[in-house]
């Protein structure tokens, strides 16, 4: 039961341009939503997150979209830089309900090219 | 910048033997959670911890599985005789509040059954 979806397991993207990243969720619960990036052999890094209250928060390069209607939220890095390169993904949890583990989605791998 | 730090980075250990994996979380933090990476597949949840006891498993936490905070700083995992399929990166995590915030992930340990 995949309740937190990324479609697309690769993305690449011109450096200095947009990175837009998608994730779809089922779980209507979810309240809490949040994006890692993670290199080889390391732990996930925590990005941004969005509460379920806010459409959009922004974070430097980093924005996150929020639309509770069509169950999706998207990050959008821009500039994208080279060292953005890494897999990132999306987490979510439905805090309301009393519950605080995220459930991950499987990653997008974004290679920026220089 | 206070960091979740795991020891140790690789373990591998031989089936039915039992391992544990060790975590130092964020001093002030108060939550704690370990979470596994089969290798090329999405995080999942294992198991999170809360003022001396379990708050929350997943159905991967089974009876083989134990967690502890022996000391007021190190948080443990302990995998009693180990299955091939418990092959992983193990992934400790904590943060300090409940609700809507962010965790701190470990850079992982590797666990290979053999």
């Amino acid at each position: 039961d995949q309740q937190v979806k990324q479609n697309s397991p690769s993305l690449s993207v011109q450096e200095g341009r947009i990175s837009i990243l998608n994730c779809d969720y089922t779980n209507s619960m979810f309240d809490y939503f949040l994006w890692y990036k993670k290199y080889p052999a390391e732990g996930p890094t925590f990005l941004i997150s969005i509460s379920s209250i806010k459409d959009k928060n922004e974070d430097g390069r980093f924005t996150v979209f929020l639309n509770k209607s069509a169950k999706h939220l998207s990050l959008h890095i821009v500039p994208s830089q080279p060292g953005d390169s890494a897999v990132y993904f999306c987490a979510a949890s439905a805090t309301a309900s009393g519950t605080y583990k995220y459930i991950f989605g499987t990653g997008t791998r974004l290679k920026v090219l220089a | 910048e206070p960091e979740v730090t795991q020891t140790p980075s690789h373990q591998v250990t031989q089936m039915g033997q039992e391992v544990i994996l060790r975590c130092v979380p964020i001093s002030n933090h108060l939550y704690f959670y370990w979470y596994r990476q089969i290798l090329g597949q999405k995080v999942e949840f294992l198991v999170s911890f809360y003022n001396n006891e379990i708050s929350e498993k997943s159905e991967i936490f089974d009876d083989r599985f134990s967690v502890e905070r022996p000391d007021g700083s190190n948080f443990t995992l302990k995998i009693r005789s180990t299955k091939l399929e418990d092959s992983a990166m193990y992934f400790c995590a904590s943060s300090d509040f409940e609700g809507n915030t962010e965790a701190f992930f470990g850079q992982g340990t590797r666990l290979t059954v053999v």
